[in-house]
């Protein structure tokens, strides 16, 4: 089946670092990929996406590329703040005969220090 | 305002007793869905609906069941609570499968 591998956390960097959370997919067909990001007590936000390979998705400064050939979607930002601090998921979304799953990596939570 | 609103917000509940997790979109959304998120693990899928009258299991159905008798509505019922279904539960709608999903605010559910 689908998977999501993201790398541990905590991660935790101080303002105006640069920051890359890893992500790696395993999936039978040509899944989208998405990062959401959860602030402390809330749902989650989608964040940024890409539907296809060599898609970049962005947004708020932060950077995805899909890439087919290594399975990966990291996700990166050039200067982080401390409005950054958050639970980050990496997310695939598949669909199958007449069904659409979405699989999550088990989150980073990432914390940024003045 | 676009959005999914779940209720109740928290809840602590007895095992054994049957619970029912509201979930609504007024997005006239096709596609909705109910995760849970539990430490170290995080979110798993439980059902799915692709649509009125169609729904799924995901990665985690057991000890759940959902119904999806209208657009708006996908609740998420707890027959007989146990302690391991203890979680912070997410319910989500998008226009169709694949599209932006949106998430409700979640449920916390304690089941002693």
């Amino acid at each position: 089946g689908d998977s999501v591998t993201q790398m541990e956390g905590p991660v935790t960097l101080s303002e105006e670092a640069f920051l890359t959370i890893n992500c790696t997919y395993t999936a039978t067909g040509y899944p989208s990929l998405f990062w959401y990001v959860q602030y402390p007590g809330e749902g989650l936000q989608l964040l940024l996406k890409a539907t296809k390979a060599d898609d970049k998705g962005s947004n708020k400064g932060f950077e995805a590329t899909y890439r087919k050939e290594t399975t990966s979607f990291h996700l990166e930002k050039g200067s982080v703040q401390v409005s950054d601090s958050a639970v980050y998921f990496c997310a695939l979304g598949d669909s199958g005969a007449g069904s659409y799953q979405l699989t999550f990596g088990k989150g980073t939570k990432l914390s940024v220090i003045p | 305002e676009a959005q999914v609103t779940q209720n109740p917000r928290y809840l602590i509940t007895v095992t054994g007793k049957k619970l029912t997790v509201t979930c609504s979109q007024n997005m006239n959304h096709e596609y909705m869905s109910w995760y849970r998120q539990d430490p170290g693990l995080g979110l798993r899928q439980i059902y799915y609906s692709m649509n009125v009258e169609v729904t799924d299991k995901g990665d985690v159905p057991e000890g759940y069941k959902v119904s999806r008798k209208e657009k708006r509505n996908f609740p998420l019922i707890l027959e007989s609570p146990s302690p391991n279904q203890t979680s912070l539960y997410f319910c989500a709608s998008s226009f169709r499968a694949g599209n932006t999903i949106y998430f409700g605010e979640g449920s916390w559910l304690t089941v002693v």
